[in-house]
């Protein structure tokens, strides 16, 4: 695709419910990363797939936070039971091969979400 | 452990003055450097990239960076700031030797003043 691409933009939900947020990397991009974004801050690691398996997943907040990746395709990230700080954009972005390269890491326009 | 040090929080250029934004980052093995701009309600896009080459790096919108490694820094400068390069600034740093957590720094709010 011409770029990674995250769905939906926007998500308000209710305290307690779940959400998933999907990431649709750009075509042939082995490497993905999910980001969090609270407002007025830096950018907050949270997962990194290479491929279909994470060997990175000391940035998840709580065990509320899981992520999957089909192949070296789309990307959801589900929180269970949200909660007021969950509030923040998330941030996808992908990478041809992996941050160990150094290759560059390119972002999708994010999901911001409000729980409320 | 890697970490990335952005000095300033916030920076206030007047319109064609020189922009100095700093990056100090500590790291075990060879890090590969990353500047990305993110404007406002827009994505974040890569600047310049470091990895080991040429330590003077050109980017984008004249942009540039110097890896100096004695210093463990990579300030970006800019000669003459334009109006349109208000924007939040973010130094990244990833471990060239094996895969580790890509650190982001903590961002520097850069406001440009006509």
């Amino acid at each position: 695709g011409a770029g990674v691409s995250q769905s939906p933009s926007n998500k308000v939900t209710e305290k307690g419910k779940d959400v998933e947020l999907r990431c649709d990397p750009i075509s042939g991009h082995t490497a993905l990363y999910w980001y969090r974004q609270r407002l007025g801050q830096g950018l907050e690691f949270l997962i990194y797939f290479q491929g279909n398996s994470a060997p990175d997943k000391s940035g998840l907040p709580s065990d509320r936070f899981s992520a999957e990746r089909t192949g070296e395709s789309v990307s959801t990230l589900t929180i269970q039971r949200t909660q007021q700080e969950d509030s923040a954009v998330y941030l996808c972005a992908s990478s041809l091969v992996s941050g160990a390269t150094g290759d560059t890491q390119y972002f999708g326009p994010g999901t911001r979400l409000t729980v409320l | 452990a890697q970490s990335v040090t952005q000095l300033d929080s916030h920076v206030s250029v007047s319109e064609g003055t020189p922009v100095l934004l700093r990056c100090n980052y500590s790291s075990s093995y060879s890090p590969s450097l990353f500047w990305y701009v993110q404007h406002p309600n827009k994505g974040l896009q890569l600047l310049l990239k470091y990895t080991s080459a040429a330590t003077l790096v050109k980017g984008i919108n004249g942009f540039e960076a110097e890896f100096k490694k004695s210093e463990t820094s990579f300030h970006l400068t800019k000669p003459s700031a334009h109006m349109s390069d208000a924007a939040e600034y973010f130094c990244v740093v990833t471990d060239k030797t094996s895969y580790d957590k890509v650190i982001f720094g903590p961002g520097t709010s850069l406001s440009v003043i006509p």
